[in-house]
């Protein structure tokens, strides 16, 4: 079956720029994650969706990041004001009512430059 | 606070040989363990999991890892390694949010 999908693969913007990336979960995961992966880094955790609620966005490392989940199914991640420091991958992965396991796109590279 | 932490930055194996790749994990309350592998300029492949039971973990691809709970350790391995292996593997610890919380990467460089 399709596993996740992200949108775009790549997105090179401009510092001060406002960015959209999208995730498409596999079919019938009620839980979304966002990760985002700088080089030479492990993923880190950013916010968990349960359904159309943003469940722990702890992750979210300032009022310029946003993320919305409308109808439970695909979810974008909004970043207002880019900066350079905001270059890295960006991850998004998905998982059944009930399991543990998290399924991982194959990330949206963002450059700002 | 609850981390992950992998000890090597690159592991060099010959092909045919065993391999290891080392985790060690702070957490508290009983720690729910993933290994993931990454190839260049893809996403996280799920490898496998320890939530309970056996300290033997099998999943895919012939990989397993083992669970030592006094050590606080879950170390992957292969029998025999294969030059397709190469790649970069994050082991990882669920939270009780459901968050991910990954190591920094282990890269394996398998040498014909």
């Amino acid at each position: 079956g399709a596993g996740v999908s992200q949108t775009p693969s790549n997105k090179v913007t401009e510092k001060g720029k406002y960015v959209e990336l999208r995730c498409d979960p596999i079919s019938g995961h009620t839980a979304l994650y966002w990760y985002r992966q700088s080089l030479g880094q492990g993923p880190e955790f950013l916010i968990y969706f349960q359904g159309t609620g943003a469940a722990d966005d702890s992750g979210l490392p300032n009022d310029r990041f946003f993320a919305v989940r409308p109808e439970g199914s695909v979810s974008t991640l909004k970043i207002q004001r880019t900066e350079r420091g905001d270059s890295a991958m960006y991850l998004c992965a998905s998982s059944q009512q009930g399991s543990d396991t998290q399924y991982f796109g194959p990330g949206t590279r963002l450059t700002v430059l | 606070a609850q981390s992950v932490a992998q000890p090597e930055d690159q592991v060099n194996v010959a092909e045919g040989n065993p391999l290891t790749v080392k985790c060690t994990y702070s957490v508290s309350g009983n720690p729910y363990l993933f290994w993931y592998v990454q190839y260049p300029n893809r996403g996280l492949q799920f490898l496998l999991k320890y939530i309970t039971g056996d300290n033997l973990v099998k999943g895919s691809y012939g990989f397993e890892a083992e669970f030592n709970k006094s050590q606080t350790s879950f170390h992957l391995k292969k029998p025999s390694a294969l030059v397709s292996d190469s790649a970069l593997y994050f082991c990882a610890v669920r939270v009780f949010t459901g968050k991910l919380i990954f190591g920094q990467g282990t890269t394996l460089q398998v040498k014909p």
